[in-house]
């Protein structure tokens, strides 16, 4: 099983600032198949960046994605009060599809 | 547009079943896999599984092989997922979610169902 590993688990940030989420991935994964979503509180999650650098539709472009093998990111190139939520990792490279732990994104 | 209706919660006693639904619209049903992720309160999200409507081939997390069971209706563009033996464990929102046949991202979700096994 391919185990991704999300860091910070938890981070406030204040308006403005650059925010950068890391996911590390057990076993080198095409980058075509590392996905995140975002989450808010009793929501389901949403597709936000797929293919580890594409924004899904509705992103604000402030979002970019980076990585490749076994090693991605998500920044926020300036926070915004909007971008509060926790972010999920994900691989749809090999079974069982597994996601990361998830980072809690708060507000300062 | 895409819409995928799940009921909003189930109770079931400790050691039953119960078969949860997912009714798509809004788009062909057989042509993209359908997929169930859990999601226990204040935890990270679990893959359970995925079926393709088209021929109901279905692949499983091993951890959910004896507790899940994925079908589909093609008729009424609806998928089920059956778990059996529930215990408190078991109590957690289960979402259906639409997989992007191109790009493998999950691009739509249902509401979940909160299902809680009590007595």
């Amino acid at each position: 099983e391919i185990v991704l590993t999300q860091s910070p688990a938890l981070m406030a940030a204040s308006p403005g600032e650059k925010v950068t989420i890391t996911c590390s991935v057990s076993s080198s994964i095409s980058s075509s198949n590392l996905h995140w979503y975002q989450q808010k509180s009793e929501t389901s999650p949403k597709p936000w960046i797929y293919g580890t650098s594409n924004l899904a539709s509705g992103v604000p472009v402030r979002f970019s994605g980076s990585g490749s093998g076994t090693s991605y990111s998500l920044t926020i190139s300036s926070m915004e009060a909007e971008d509060a939520a926790t972010y999920y990792c994900q691989q749809w490279s090999s079974y069982p599809f597994t996601f990361g732990s998830g980072t809690k994104l708060e507000i300062k | 547009q895409v819409q995928l209706q799940q009921p909003g919660a189930e109770l079931v006693r400790p050691g039953a079943s119960v078969k949860l639904s997912c009714k798509a619209s809004g788009y062909t049903f057989t042509s993209y896999w359908m997929n169930w992720v859990k999601q226990r309160p204040e935890q990270g999200l679990e893959w359970i599984g995925r079926i393709d409507p088209y021929d109901s081939e279905t692949h499983y997390n091993q951890k959910f092989k004896d507790k899940a069971i994925l079908t589909v209706d093609k008729s009424s563009s609806t998928a089920y997922m059956q778990l059996s033996s529930l215990t408190s464990e078991d109590s957690a929102v289960y979402y259906c979610a639409r997989e992007n046949i191109i790009t493998t991202v999950v691009d739509h979700w249902g509401q979940g169902t909160l299902v809680t096994v009590s007595a």
